[in-house]
């Protein structure tokens, strides 16, 4: 079965302190790794697609590398506009990948 | 690109009325729309896969006769709550697919449901 965990929980930074965010994941043929960002009574705002091992994407203060087992989504210099869950989720569910399998999230609270 | 729309943002009835939820993809065709349940700090929770043209996928556990799901074209899907209760009060994410893409899904922005 494909299962996605996401760690920490909840993380509190101070504005400017860099961190990581992590994604492992357990899926049988990886047919892309999604990240996305979800602000409270919101719907999820996509961020990323990583296909393969070694792989990184950019966006402003965002960066998402991948590997065989997991993903990290690395926050530089953060603002206290990135607060929100960050959720990252897999394919499943047969040839077609119908179905996400998401994480639980980590609730980002940066602070000023 | 890739918008998603829902409607209503927000919507309350009364127990043991209906209650229709639409989802529009607004800028691509989307044949496959799935929807979402998600309750306060947690993730969301896949109830069913919709396909244009063809019945509805549910997940286990998820009530086909109270969660009418019809996807009538390649941009419109809805949800129906029948006979809603309070416990159905949850908020509702709808996510459409891309036709031809690789595999992303575009949410819309939610509709929170409250039953009173």
């Amino acid at each position: 079965e494909d299962q996605v965990t996401q760690s920490p929980e909840a993380l509190r930074l101070q504005e400017g302190e860099s961190s990581s965010l992590n994604c492992s994941y357990t899926v049988s043929g990886l047919r892309g790794l999604f990240w996305y960002r979800q602000d409270p009574g919101k719907g999820p705002e996509f961020l990323f697609t990583l296909y393969s091992a070694g792989e990184e994407k950019e966006k402003e203060r965002l960066k998402a590398t991948l590997t065989k087992k997991e993903s990290f989504l690395h926050i530089t210099a953060p603002k206290p506009e990135d607060s929100a869950t960050y959720l990252c989720a897999v394919p499943s569910g047969g040839p077609e990948g119908q179905n996400f399998v998401f994480g639980p999230g980590t609730r980002l609270s940066v602070l000023p | 690109g890739a918008v998603v729309s829902q409607h209503p943002s927000r919507v309350i009835c009364k127990s043991g009325t209906s209650v229709k939820i639409e989802c529009r993809s607004l800028d691509f065709q989307a044949t496959t729309m799935f929807w979402y349940r998600q309750f306060p700090k947690k993730s969301l929770m896949l109830m069913a896969t919709s396909n244009e043209g063809s019945k509805a996928t549910y997940e286990q556990g998820v009530e086909k006769d109270k969660f009418l799901i019809n996807h009538a074209s390649l941009t419109l899907s809805t949800l129906t709550v029948t006979s809603a209760h309070p416990e159905d009060s949850s908020f509702y994410i709808c996510s459409a697919r891309v036709w031809g893409g690789n595999y992303e899904q575009y949410f819309g922005p939610g509709t929170r449901l409250t039953v009173t």
